[in-house]
């Protein structure tokens, strides 16, 4: 079976500068990985996702993940953060042999200070 | 744009109520997914199903059940609800099993049980 470990719960950092969410994943398998971003009082939103290919991801907001298969991570970064990141941030991974059904870390909440 | 829609954003319920929770898509999406969120556990998979008239259990199915009797509708039942099911209860729905499918969240239902 696979799971999903986020290595914080809780990161602050002050606007305009750089953060980086750490999410670790067990599997046997070939996995897909994805971020997921939740605003307060708002559903979960894919942020990004590796389905193969270029192991860098890039979302629209300038979030970028590195797939390390060596290292089973898939670690989220962004090099200057707003005060609209404040959020809680989700990795999840799917498997071939769960139905791709997304199985999902416990979470990492990003609050960003003036 | 999509949508998919919970139908009470907030509840307070009594201790041994009967509590539907229910959510509905305009997608027509095959699947449709209840999961729970927890604070340091992240989303729970309850129960999914893939079709009309379709159930299956997900992770933590003890004490729930659920009703797909039209496909743009899933309903959580909470039989008898208890006090260790106060949560925030998140619907999903996806075209297809696959990873290149993404996941649609509901805003989410916060259920206090007293």
């Amino acid at each position: 079976a696979q799971s999903v470990t986020q290595l914080d719960s809780q990161v602050p950092v002050f606007e305009e500068a750089p953060v980086e969410l750490r999410c670790n994943y067990s599997s046997s398998v070939s996995v897909y990985l994805f971020w997921y971003v939740q605003y307060p009082n708002q559903g979960l939103q894919l942020l990004l996702k590796y389905l193969s290919g270029s192991t860098l991801v890039e979302s629209i907001n300038g979030f970028e993940a590195e797939f390390n298969k060596s290292q089973t991570s898939f670690h989220l970064r962004k090099p200057s953060v707003h005060i609209s990141d404040t959020a809680e941030y989700f990795c999840a991974v799917s498997v071939p042999s769960n139905d791709y059904k997304l199985s999902f870390g416990a979470g990492t909440t990003v609050t960003v200070r003036a | 744009d999509v949508k998919v829609t919970q139908s009470s954003r907030y509840l307070v319920k009594r201790t041994g109520e009967k509590v539907f929770l229910e959510c509905v898509q305009d997608m027509d999406h095959e699947n449709m997914f209840w999961y729970r969120q927890d604070p340091g556990l992240g989303l729970r998979l309850i129960y999914f199903s893939y079709d009309v008239k379709m159930k299956e259990k997900g992770d933590i199915p003890e004490g729930y059940s659920v009703s797909r009797e039209k496909k743009e509708r899933f309903s959580l039942i909470l039989e008898s609800a208890s006090t260790n099911q106060t949560s925030m209860y998140l619907c999903a729905s996806s075209q297809y099993r696959g990873p290149n499918y993404g996941y649609t969240f509901g805003s989410g239902t916060r259920l206090t049980v007293v």
